[in-house]
Parts: C-alpha cells; sequence; structure tokens
C-alpha cells in the first residue's frame, strides 16, 4: 500500500493538452496497472503491464497512453484525444502470479480536471 | 471476458446491524474473489479475499462465502460501526480475463 507513490494528487487539463501522471512503486512488483474512477462508478481498467517494456490495453485505453521502461515506473499519458478525461486515476501493482489471483495494491489517487 | 454485477448500489443500516452485499460474475474459470473498501476521496483497499477453493472465509467482523455452482459471492459484516460506513467493490479475476474485473460498488451507511 505505502510503496505506490502518485503524483500529482490534483491536475487541471485545458482542452487540448496532454497531461502525465506519475507512479513509482517500491514494492518490487512485476505487474502495474491504471484504472479510471468517475462517481458513482466502478474501476475500469485503461492499460496494465505485466513486466518491463511491456503492457496491455484495459477495457477503455482510447485516449491514454503508457511506458514500462523501469520496473518500478509507470506513468500514464492523458492525450487530448480523450474527450472526457475528468476522474480520480488510481495506479496500482501486483506481484505476477499465473495461476491464481492477483493482490492488487492502490496508490493515493490523481484528480484529474478540465478547464 | 468477465462481467461482475453487484447489489445493492446503496445501503442503508442502523449501527449495530448487518450487512449484506451480494455479487454475481460470469466467467465460470474466475477463482478469486477480493473485496475492496474505499473511504470518500481515498484508495481502495483489500478488506478480505476469497480463492475458489473455499466456501467461506472470516476476519473478526466481516465474512466472505462464494457460491461457484450459482456464481455468486457475499460479503458480510457483523455489528456494524460508523467507521464501516464507505464504497464496496468486488471483483473477479483467475479465468479468460487475468485481470481484476469491478463491479461496480456498494456505498454502505451505517446510521447511528
Amino acid at each position: 500500500d505505502g510503496g505506490i507513490t502518485q503524483s500529482p494528487k490534483y491536475l487541471f487539463r485545458k482542452e487540448g493538452q496532454n497531461v502525465t501522471l506519475s507512479c513509482e512503486q517500491n514494492l518490487n512488483h512485476d505487474a502495474m496497472y491504471w484504472y479510471r474512477q468517475d462517481p458513482g462508478q466502478g474501476l475500469r481498467l485503461i492499460y496494465y503491464s505485466q513486466i518491463v517494456n511491456d503492457f496491455q490495453k484495459g477495457d477503455i485505453a482510447e485516449g491514454y497512453s503508457v511506458s514500462r521502461e523501469k520496473k518500478e515506473s509507470f506513468p500514464l499519458t492523458v492525450t487530448s484525444a480523450q474527450k472526457n478525461p475528468t476522474a480520480f486515476y488510481l495506479c496500482a501493482s501486483s506481484t505476477r502470479q499465473a495461476n491464481s489471483g492477483n493482490t492488487i495494491y492502490f496508490g493515493e489517487g490523481s484528480w484529474l480536471t478540465v478547464v | 471476458g468477465e462481467n461482475v454485477e453487484q447489489h445493492p448500489s446503496t445501503l442503508s443500516v442502523q449501527e449495530g446491524d448487518s450487512a449484506v452485499i451480494k455479487c454475481t460474475y460470469s466467467d465460470s474459470a474466475s477463482n478469486y474473489f477480493p473485496w475492496y473498501k474505499q473511504e470518500l476521496g481515498k484508495r481502495p483497499q483489500l478488506i478480505i479475499d476469497i480463492r475458489s477453493n473455499v466456501g467461506e472465509k472470516k476476519d473478526q467482523r466481516i465474512a466472505v462465502t462464494l457460491n461457484k455452482t450459482a456464481k455468486h459471492f457475499s460479503l458480510h459484516i457483523t455489528e456494524t460501526q460508523p467507521e464501516d460506513s464507505a464504497v464496496y467493490f468486488c471483483a473477479a479475476s483467475g479465468g479468460s480475463a487475468r485481470q481484476l474485473t469491478f463491479g461496480s460498488g456498494t456505498q454502505l451507511t451505517v446510521l447511528p
């Protein structure tokens, strides 16, 4: 839990701008995730990465991009192509367990607002 | 892929009463079912989980039950307290969708 750091906690974006949310973990976890949470809704998976230099689209990847150059870091870029980016963004990580469930631990979250 | 439905979306109980939240899942191959608690403006935190080789798990005032045949699992909170007020999410994974799929959440309010 405490080993996942997201920044910034609050971010304002102007129309047409790209913004990048940072996520760093010191838990030595292989897998990292980005979720989006809208008010009154559940968590929807944007992107995930099981290993360095590899990542996969989740359910709502359009308008977002990621990179995984280091095991500890998984930044998320919200591009201008994302038409409704105002939301609470949660980064998470887990050990990579092939045959059993992954216990996911979340960062504190980042609030993104379009102004 | 997996689809998880959660009910009810809101639940109010009197302090000291029990609360039950139910989830159903679609992928019979799913084998891991965690529950998360999220307080307002904070991150979800794991409170209990169950794997498909057991039918029930307890941890003090909370318990989770799993019915694999019916593909549903439930969270039970006994002797509720005001600090139990939060949004609770169920999730499932381990089937064709290897990643966790979350339910839509239940806002639990414990009335003093």
